[in-house]
């Protein structure tokens, strides 16, 4: 069954430092998501992806956060300078198409620790 | 008030039982309404979604939404051990496109 996948599973970096997580979408997906869950919070969206642009993203999202799709199959998120805060679970999703046939396909996630 | 409230347990409740779980919301625009399932250090798995109000149900789990008391609610039947997760209610504005507001989730354990 396809599946989102996600690199790393853990990623340790100290604060100001750049880090890029990375996410393999399903192959026929169009819609691009990033969300993030603090330990013990809500899951959070951060931003939604279509068309090589961004369609809608959250106040969390600021100039700090940036993302792209650098190749055909590649979707990342980059955090220019790590803050304590921003540790915390990321999740990349994707779904097929618009419309009310609607699944959004989440991935494992990657744990950020800020340091 | 917050968007969406989910009361987050624990809930424990033993093998067989029915279990009900439930969320509210301020934002009437919400149309569709989901529940995942989130193991733990696992991403959210799509359980069940629903467009506007109604039940649907699908094996064991069954989904209702009530728009007009801003309520959602997740019922699971024949509980078993491996229905212990978190569940996390969800709810979007427009399509398949627009950001997931999620609860806080719901802690549930079935004991054997």
């Amino acid at each position: 069954e396809p599946e989102v996948t996600q690199t790393p599973s853990h990623q340790v970096t100290q604060m100001g430092q750049e880090v890029i997580l990375r996410c393999v979408p399903i192959s026929n997906h169009l819609y691009f998501y990033w969300y993030r869950q603090i330990l013990g919070q809500k899951v959070e969206f951060l931003v939604s992806f279509y068309n090589n642009e961004i369609s809608e993203k959250s106040e969390i999202f600021d100039d700090q956060f940036s993302v792209e799709r650098p190749d055909g199959s590649n979707f990342t998120l980059k955090i220019r300078s790590t803050k304590l805060e921003d540790s915390a679970m990321y999740f990349c999703a994707s779904s097929e198409v618009a419309g009310i046939s609607y699944e959004q396909y989440f991935g494992p996630g990657t744990r950020l620790t800020v340091t | 008030q917050k968007e969406v409230e989910q009361d987050p347990g624990p809930l424990s409740v033993p093998e067989g039982a029915i279990v009900s779980l439930n969320c509210t919301y301020s934002n009437s625009a919400f149309q569709y309404f989901m529940w995942y399932r989130q193991y733990s250090r696992k991403g959210p798995e799509l359980l069940m979604y629903t467009y506007s109000s109604g039940n649907k149900e699908d094996g064991r789990f069954t989904a209702q939404v009530d728009k007009s008391s801003k309520y959602i609610s997740l019922f699971i039947r024949d509980s078993q051990p491996s229905d212990s997760a978190t569940y996390l209610c969800a709810m979007s504005l427009y399509s398949s496109a627009s950001k997931i507001i999620f609860g806080s989730g719901t802690r549930l354990s079935i004991r054997p």
